[in-house]
């Protein structure tokens, strides 16, 4: 299986301050095609999952422009360029790239 | 718009089988990919198994092939058997589908998820 290790696994942030969290594979994620299959998720206190990013730096639906998500291979951020306070909760990154799909181990962001 | 309901007995003895179903509204199920995913109590996510509108299925290996998963397309629903139940297996199940985001590359990913049903597992 595909390990997912992300860092750091809580995050203390000011509101209008950039946040970034790191995720990082044990194995590539990006094909020969250039396409990287990683996903970030939010959950937030008492909800869903709910998708962000799909393809490593598409925003999904509704998602806002603050959240971009980076990077190939086995290095990947999620960067949210100005925190919000209804942006706290767990963010996850799942790999897509070969089955089992797993996830990593979660990062609590919360309001300092 | 997509809703997902799951549903079943919050509590099963160890050993038994847990069944649950998930209700698709607003959205037929021949058309997509659906999933299960589960949460111990304050751990992270685990992929469980998928299911796509012809029936093919994909399962997580660490189950070690206690898993099935199934759809109903007369009652637009899918569901998740898993037997031989243990503590270990007590958990926020949540399911949830698997939307095509990308033809080109070919790429899903979870975009609707239902509000999760606590199953615990215990005598």
């Amino acid at each position: 299986d595909i390990v997912m290790t992300q860092s750091p696994l809580s995050l203390p942030v000011t509101p209008g301050e950039p946040a970034s969290i790191s995720c990082r594979s044990s194995q590539s994620l990006t094909r020969s095609s250039g396409y990287t299959y990683l996903d970030w998720y939010l959950q937030k206190p008492g909800q869903s999952p709910q998708l962000l990013i799909y393809l490593g730096s598409n925003r999904a639906s509704g998602v806002p422009d603050r959240f971009s998500g980076s990077g190939s291979g086995t290095d990947f951020t999620l960067k949210i360029s100005r925190v919000e306070a209804e942006d706290v909760g767990v963010y996850y990154c799942m790999q897509m790239q070969q089955s089992p799909r797993t996830f990593g181990q979660g990062t609590k962001v919360e309001i300092k | 718009q997509v809703q997902l309901q799951e549903s079943g007995p919050g509590l099963v003895t160890p050993s038994e089988t847990l069944s649950l179903t998930c209700t698709v509204s607003g959205a037929s199920i021949t058309g997509e990919y659906w999933s299960w995913i589960r949460q111990p109590p304050g751990k992270g996510l685990e992929w469980l198994a998928y299911i796509n509108y012809s029936g093919t299925t994909s399962y997580n290996p660490s189950l070690n092939n206690r898993v099935t998963i199934s759809l109903d397309t007369s009652k637009n629903q899918f569901s998740l058997k898993l037997t031989s139940v243990t503590a270990a297996d007590t958990a926020v199940f949540y399911c949830a589908r698997l939307r095509l985001m990308s033809s080109n590359p070919t790429y899903h990913a979870f975009d609707i998820w239902g509000q999760g049903t606590l199953v615990t597992v215990s005598s």
